[in-house]
């Protein structure tokens, strides 16, 4: 079947770094997506990946084992804004490979 | 300005009444498609568009229908609204499927 996999929830200190982690399987594979979403908004695009390795933008750095179906998104220099849910979702999944499964999201609390 | 706009934002209605959330782009998107947003359960997938006239379902298309009679537009229409369809519904926009989505504000629908 199939699954993704992330933590309910994570907090942080501001200015420090956290690693949010998403687990998937899937029979068919064609990119992880990581979005930022706001209580109460939509969510925004912040990475993707489809490549195994390191993909850096700024504070935000999104990495990819396809072998393993592991990907992490790394928060640096957190700030208080960065209070939000983060969404990892897969495109592709179980032979569907026009479909973008969601993961249930983590919600990172950082606090002062 | 680059958006992908719903209509309405909120609707409280009744269950049967027929109903039709709109969804327009204005990014020669080819890519659409509509999610739901439960608790707990984050976001699914109703249905896709990979381009004109083509749909397809996502996750959870049950109760529900779309066209794609315009490269703009997506409506979600709902035959006969049950209250387990009160949710947070989001439209989605992208070039390709894996690319990027933009996501539309919401819209908030109560089925009583």
């Amino acid at each position: 079947g199939q699954n993704i996999d992330q933590p309910t929830e994570m907090t942080a200190t501001e200015g420090a770094i956290v690693q949010i982690n998403c687990t998937y399987q899937t029979s068919g594979f064609n990119g992880l997506f990581w979005y930022q979403q706001h209580a109460g908004e939509a969510p925004t695009f912040l990475s993707y990946n489809v490549l195994d390795g390191l993909e850096e933008k700024g504070r935000f750095s999104s990495f990819l084992s396809r072998s393993k179906g592991y990907s992490y998104l790394l928060l640096k220099e957190l700030q208080m804004k960065d209070s939000a849910s983060y969404l990892c979702a897969v495109m592709g999944y179980g032979g569907a490979t026009n479909k973008l499964i969601f993961g249930t999201g983590t919600l990172l609390a950082v606090q002062p | 300005e680059a958006q992908v706009t719903q209509n309405p934002r909120y609707l409280i209605t009744v269950t049967g009444k027929k109903l039709t959330v709109t969804c327009s782009q204005n990014m020669n998107h080819e890519y659409m498609s509509w999610y739901r947003q439960d608790p707990g359960l984050g976001l699914r997938q109703i249905y896709y568009s990979m381009n004109v006239e083509v749909t397809d379902k996502g996750d959870v298309p049950e109760g529900y229908k779309v066209s794609r009679k315009e490269k703009r537009n997506f409506p979600l229409i709902l035959e006969s609204p049950s209250p387990n369809q009160t949710s947070l519904y989001f439209c989605a926009s992208s070039r390709q499927r894996n690319q990027p989505q933009h996501f539309g504000d919401g819209t908030r629908l109560s089925i009583l």
